[in-house]
C-alpha cells in the first residue's frame, strides 16, 4: 500500500486566494511525522512545515498551515493568500518513529496561482 | 554557513562506469539521506546514515553503496552505471527541529 498519497496532480489558484493540497498517509505506527516540502521549476527542495503526530495544534508556518486530521489520516497543506512565487510542485511525505530515518513520499501536486 | 552542498552538479555517464557523488553539510546534523527523483515522481530513499559510522538501506538501495566519512560527509557511489540510474539526485540532513535541508541536487544520464 502506498504510504503517501497526494490526489491532486496538478492545481490553479487565483493570486491571493486560499488553496487546499490533499496528502493522506498510511501507517499503524501510533507515532509519526508528517512534511511539506515546496519543489520550484529551478529544482531545489525547500522544507515548509512539519507536523507530529501528537502534536495537538495544528501547525502553521507563516501563510503555511497543516490541516491535520488524525482519524481520517489526512495532513492537507493550505496556503494562505496564494502568490505568482507559490506556483511549484509540492510534496507530502512522512517518517514512522519505529525507523525514524525512512521518509516516504508522495508523487506531488503541481501548484500553479494565476494572475 | 553553505547548508547542505553536493557536487557535481550534472554528470553523463556510459554504461558500466562508476562514479562518487559528495554531500557535505556544515550545520551538525546526525542524520543524512540520499534521494533520488525520477521525472513525475516524488523522492525515494536510497540510502540513510543516522550518525557518522552507520549507513542503512532505505527503499531503492541497488545498484548502490554509500560512505559516511565523517559527520560532515555522506558519499553516494555508483559501481556500474546502469540507464535506469539516470535521475536527479539529493542529499539531505536534519535537524533535530525535523527540518530537512536538501542540497541542490546532482542530474545524472548514463546512457
Amino acid at each position: 500500500a502506498q504510504k503517501i498519497t497526494q490526489t491532486q496532480p496538478g492545481m490553479f489558484v487565483q493570486e491571493k486566494e486560499a488553496v487546499t493540497l490533499d496528502c493522506t498517509y498510511d501507517t499503524s505506527d501510533p507515532s509519526y511525522g508528517l512534511f511539506w516540502y515546496k519543489q520550484p521549476s529551478s529544482g531545489e527542495m525547500i522544507f515548509l512545515i512539519y507536523q507530529g503526530s501528537y502534536d495537538q495544534q495544528n501547525a502553521t508556518e507563516g501563510r503555511y498551515s497543516l490541516n491535520f486530521q488524525k482519524a481520517r489520516k489526512s495532513a492537507n497543506l493550505v496556503i494562505s493568500a496564494s502568490q505568482l512565487g507559490d506556483s511549484a510542485m509540492y510534496f507530502c511525505a512522512m517518517r514512522e518513529a519505529y525507523n525514524f530515518n525512512k521518509f516516504y513520499f508522495g508523487s506531488g501536486t503541481k501548484l500553479n496561482v494565476k494572475p | 554557513n553553505a547548508g547542505v552542498t553536493q557536487t557535481p552538479k550534472f554528470q553523463v555517464l556510459k554504461t558500466g562506469q562508476s562514479m562518487t557523488l559528495q554531500c557535505a553539510q556544515d550545520m551538525n546534523h546526525n542524520s543524512m539521506y540520499w534521494y533520488r527523483q525520477d521525472p513525475g515522481m516524488g523522492l525515494r530513499l536510497i540510502y540513510y546514515s543516522a550518525s557518522e559510522g552507520t549507513t542503512d538501506k532505505g527503499e531503492v538501495p541497488n545498484g548502490y553503496n554509500v560512505s559516511r566519512l565523517n559527520k560532515r560527509e555522506f558519499s553516494l557511489r555508483l559501481e556500474s552505471a546502469a540507464p535506469s540510474q539516470t535521475s536527479v539526485y539529493f542529499c539531505a540532513s536534519i535537524s533535530r527541529e525535523n527540518e530537512q535541508f536538501f542540497g541542490p541536487g546532482t542530474r545524472l544520464t548514463v546512457l
